[in-house]
């Protein structure tokens, strides 16, 4: 079972910030958190992951709160391209993804 | 070019055939796995394959039987297909570091059984 709790659906108006909200209270010391996005009808795409400090790439930016219990990712300026549902994921090593249900996001011209 | 490659893309076939599914990384990772995504597209891990030797098998039928010839390649290989074996196939390849490890998923291949 996924470890994280996310909700369902969201909307974000097309060029505004999509802040995607995810909590993890039971995450383990050496667990990281992930993010993935899966387009309509394309595999799972990585898009960031981080253990306890914030971190960004070109795609999106990763708030992870002090006590690691809770994370949000965030997409600056969100396109329509950016309409999937986004997975939040805990996990360590080199070991499978556990999908949860995500979160639809959904970007609105 | 493309990290992790999978054909075919479709499949369609009736009950009880026997079917394979390939999947190809140029990625150089020691690490590949199969996920089903069925119709309420939970995606699920079903096999993870480390080094050509296999790490993990959730409770999958023993009618799927994967076989990795080199650390490149992972296939699956299906006997005796069923109704409830449509759904989506994705490959995933990985590399563990000092930092996480990040998957790269196939393009999945879309079986349908009639």
């Amino acid at each position: 079972d996924a470890k994280t709790t996310q909700p369902t659906s969201m909307d974000c108006a097309e060029g505004r910030a999509a802040n995607l909200p995810c909590n993890h209270s039971t995450i383990s010391g050496n667990e990281y958190v992930y993010w993935y996005r899966q387009i309509h009808s394309q595999g799972p795409q990585y898009i960031i992951h981080g253990l306890k400090n914030n971190e960004t790439n070109e795609m999106a930016s990763l708030i992870i709160t002090e006590d690691r219990k809770s994370s949000t990712l965030i997409l600056p300026h969100a396109t329509l391209r950016d309409t999937a549902v986004y997975y939040c994921i805990v996990k360590s090593g080199n070991t499978p993804l556990v999908f949860g249900k995500g979160t639809r996001l959904s970007v609105i011209a | 070019d493309t990290a992790v490659s999978q054909t075919p893309k479709y499949l369609v076939t009736q009950m009880g055939n026997d079917k394979s599914i390939k999947c190809e990384q140029n990625l150089g990772h020691d690490t590949m796995y199969w996920y089903k995504q069925d119709s309420k597209k939970f995606l699920k891990i079903m096999f993870s394959y480390n080094n050509k030797e296999l790490i993990i098998n959730e409770t999958v039928p023993n009618r799927f039987s994967p076989k990795s010839p080199d650390k490149a390649h992972l296939n699956l290989h299906i006997n005796s297909l069923e109704l409830g074996d449509s759904a989506v196939y994705f490959c995933a390849s990985s590399q563990a570091g000092v930092a996480g490890e990040t998957q790269y998923f196939g393009p999945g291949t879309r079986l349908l059984v009639l």
